[in-house]
């Protein structure tokens, strides 16, 4: 399995505002997600982060809203723009270890928008 | 549509009991992969379990174990002599072919009585 760092672990922002969140993995990984969680619901893929190229982004979510970096293989940044209470939710980062398919996470970002 | 369900959205056992939460899944890919997760209240999300289509016997970890039934489509999972931190909602999910996104159930909240 891989050791991965997310921070900040919590954080309350004033609309409007930008917050990046940061996950760092103990290991090269090929492939990075950054999910998003709103209360009471399942996760949602926000993008796979690509090292060395522009983010692949699912239906719903842009760029200029969930900008994310991928300058190396162990590193990745998700950042939430001009933001709305309604981007309160668990922002979560996975890398996938190549090995069975399986996802490991990040211990996840709680995020209050005010 | 790939899609994947749990019916059950509250669970209640006693501790010490065994108790099975269920899980059925919808793909037309001869493979694929079946996981699941626990997510505490804290928000990190733990992986438990993985099944591969063509595995032969049923995963187990530890005090869990996957009940797969592939010709009905349920990866069901089974956490045996239940303990009082196991109270946490749980998802499955899964992953077909080449495609290493992960679709998500909608999750089941086991509460785990003293």
């Amino acid at each position: 399995s891989a050791v991965i760092s997310q921070k900040p672990s919590r954080d309350i922002c004033q609309r409007g505002t930008s917050l990046t969140i940061q996950c760092q993995v103990d290991s090269q990984v090929t492939m990075m997600f950054w999910y998003r969680q709103q209360p009471g619901q399942s996760l949602t893929l926000i993008a796979t982060a690509n090292q060395g190229s522009e983010a692949t982004y699912e239906s719903g979510f842009v760029i200029d809203k969930f900008p994310i970096s991928r300058p190396n293989l162990t590193f990745s940044t998700l950042t939430v723009s001009n933001m709305s209470p309604e981007d309160s939710s668990i922002y979560l980062c996975s890398v996938d270890t190549l090995a069975k398919n399986i996802q490991y996470f990040g211990a996840g970002t709680r995020l209050s928008v005010l | 549509a790939q899609k994947i369900t749990q019916t059950q959205p509250g669970m209640f056992v006693q501790e010490k009991e065994a108790v099975t939460l269920d899980c059925t899944y919808d793909t037309s890919d001869p493979s694929y992969g079946l996981f699941w997760y626990k997510q505490p209240s804290s928000g990190e999300m733990i992986f438990l379990i993985y099944q591969g289509s063509y595995d032969q016997q049923n995963a187990t970890e530890g005090r869990y174990s996957l009940n797969f039934q592939k010709a009905r489509k349920s990866a069901n999972l089974v956490i045996s002599a239940s303990q009082l931190g196991d109270s946490a909602m749980y998802f499955c999910a899964y992953n077909a072919g080449n495609n290493r996104k992960l679709i998500w159930g909608l999750g089941t909240s086991l509460a785990v009585n003293p």
